[in-house]
C-alpha cells in the first residue's frame, strides 16, 4: 500500500503562477517530511523539508504548508519559472522501528511554460 | 555538500548476464542506500546500510545483492540479470539528508 501519496501525477503551470503539489500520509508517526526536485537526467536533491512541530516552512519561492490533523501536506512553488520544471517527490519519516528510511510518494512531475 | 558517485553511468547486458554497479560517497555518512526508479513507481528500496560489513534488506529485493566494503563503497550485484531489472539505479548516502548519485541506467536485454 503507498503510504505517502502525492497529487496531481502532472501539472502545468504558466510562467508565473503558483504550483500547488499535495501530499498525504497515512502513518500518523511520521514526524519529518522532504521534499525533493529531479531533473531529468540527475539524481534527486533535497529541495526543502519540513517537522511535524512546524505548519509551515519558507525558503525563497518554496513553501509548505502542513496540516498534521488531516495528514496533508503541500508544497507551493510562487512565480514559477521554467526552471522550475521537474519532478517533485514528497518522502516521509517517523520515529518508530526502522526511522533509517524514506517512504516515497510516487511524484509529481511539473512543467512550467513560458 | 556530500558527494555521490556512481559507475558506470550506463550498462547494457544480456539476459543471465552478471552486474556490478558500484557507488562511493566521500563525506563519511554512516548510511548508504540503493533504489531502482522505474516510471510509475518512484523511487524504491533495494537495499542499504549503515556501515561497512552491514547490509539491510530494502522493500525490492529479490535478484539483487548488496555489498558495503567501506564507508566510502557500496556495490550493487545483479548474478543472474533479467529484462524486469532493467531500470535507473541511483545510490545515495545520508546523515540526516539523503544525497543521491547521478545514477547508472542498466538494460538488461
Amino acid at each position: 500500500q503507498q503510504q505517502v501519496r502525492q497529487s496531481p501525477q502532472s501539472l502545468t503551470v504558466w510562467e508565473g503562477e503558483t504550483a500547488i503539489l499535495n501530499c498525504s500520509y497515512e502513518d500518523s508517526t511520521f514526524n519529518y517530511f522532504p521534499w525533493y526536485q529531479q531533473f531529468p537526467g540527475e539524481g534527486p536533491a533535497l529541495l526543502i523539508s519540513i517537522r511535524s512541530v512546524s505548519d509551515k516552512k519558507e525558503d525563497g519561492r518554496f513553501t509548505i504548508f502542513f496540516n498534521k490533523r488531516e495528514k496533508k501536506l503541500s508544497l507551493h512553488i510562487t512565480d514559477s519559472q521554467p526552471g522550475d520544471s521537474a519532478t517533485y517527490f514528497c518522502a516521509a519519516r517517523g520515529n518508530v522501528g526502522d526511522n533509517s528510511k524514506l517512504i516515497w510518494g510516487l511524484g509529481t512531475s511539473l512543467v512550467v511554460n513560458p | 555538500e556530500a558527494a555521490v558517485t556512481q559507475s558506470p553511468r550506463n550498462k547494457v547486458t544480456v539476459t543471465g548476464g552478471n552486474v556490478t554497479l558500484s557507488c562511493r560517497q566521500t563525506n563519511s555518512h554512516n548510511y548508504m542506500y540503493w533504489y531502482r526508479q522505474d516510471t510509475g513507481h518512484g523511487l524504491r528500496l533495494i537495499h542499504y546500510s549503515y556501515g561497512a560489513g552491514n547490509l539491510q534488506i530494502g522493500d525490492v529485493p529479490d535478484g539483487y545483492k548488496a555489498t558495503r566494503t567501506t564507508q566510502e563503497d557500496f556495490f550493487l550485484l545483479l548474478e543472474l540479470a533479467s529484462p524486469s531489472q532493467t531500470s535507473l539505479y541511483f545510490c545515495a548516502s545520508s546523515d540526516a539528508e539523503q544525497y543521491f548519485g547521478p545514477g547508472t541506467r542498466l538494460t538488461v536485454l
